[in-house]
């Protein structure tokens, strides 16, 4: 069942831009992952950040996590047209992979 | 080489037909899943089966039945489709779930419509 919660919804930026999103969930985790879909794709897994972990990195993802607020972010720095996708959250409770609804990411050229 | 593959892609069928989707995966995975995802963009996982064994079985019309007749292939036979089964959905497999960290990789998807 859907647990996660993301905002926004929809964020529309320019090329070149740094994008945010956010995820909140109820449960308690023991890792949160980051997913991305472009349209008409399935998704793919970007990073993964364990309950123990802060903040991570891959490229120009940058990811935190704050278990006390049942929170976590991604950030994209100096957003390309390619990053235009969708990005899901999913958090790993008991084994099962909870997803937020999604936040559509439109990067204007 | 695909990892998860499913067919058909595309699938338009009528209204009280009785249709299936197929899924396989080349990774040696334990673990495959198969979500339903929505107009909305919802992603809803429906079932999970480790080794042909079912672990997961969400609040699922029993019109949808999977089958594992290996580890590498999870199937999903639908009955009597409906307007409401239209969407897409999506096979998915991961290493296994007797541990964690569990990252999961996603066929491209089967858009059903019922008409």
């Amino acid at each position: 069942s859907q647990q996660g919660e993301e905002d926004p919804q929809a964020l529309s930026i320019q090329e070149g831009e740094n994008a945010t999103m956010n995820c909140s969930y109820k449960t308690s985790i023991n890792n949160l992952q980051w997913y991305r879909q472009n349209s008409g794709r399935g998704l793919v897994h970007l990073i993964l950040i364990r309950s123990n972990e802060r903040e991570k990195h891959s490229g120009r993802l940058r990811v935190t996590l704050d278990t006390s607020k049942k929170s976590s972010s991604l950030l994209i720095t100096a957003s390309r047209a390619a990053d235009t996708a969708s990005y899901f959250c999913a958090m790993d409770s008991n084994y099962q992979l909870i997803w937020g609804a999604g936040t559509k990411l439109i990067i204007k050229p | 080489d695909t990892a998860v593959s499913q067919t058909p892609k595309y699938l338009v069928t009528q209204m009280g037909n009785d249709k299936s989707i197929k899924c396989e995966q080349n990774l040696g995975h334990d673990t495959m899943y198969w979500y339903k995802q929505d107009s909305k963009k919802f992603l809803k996982i429906m079932f999970s089966y480790n080794n042909k064994e079912l672990i997961i079985n969400e609040t699922v019309p029993n019109r949808f039945s999977p089958k594992s007749p290996d580890k590498a292939h999870l199937n999903l036979h639908i009955n009597s489709l409906e307007l409401g089964d239209s969407a897409v959905y999506f096979c998915a497999s991961s290493q296994d779930t007797s541990g964690r960290f569990q990252t999961q990789y996603f066929g491209p998807g089967t858009r059903l419509l019922v008409l």
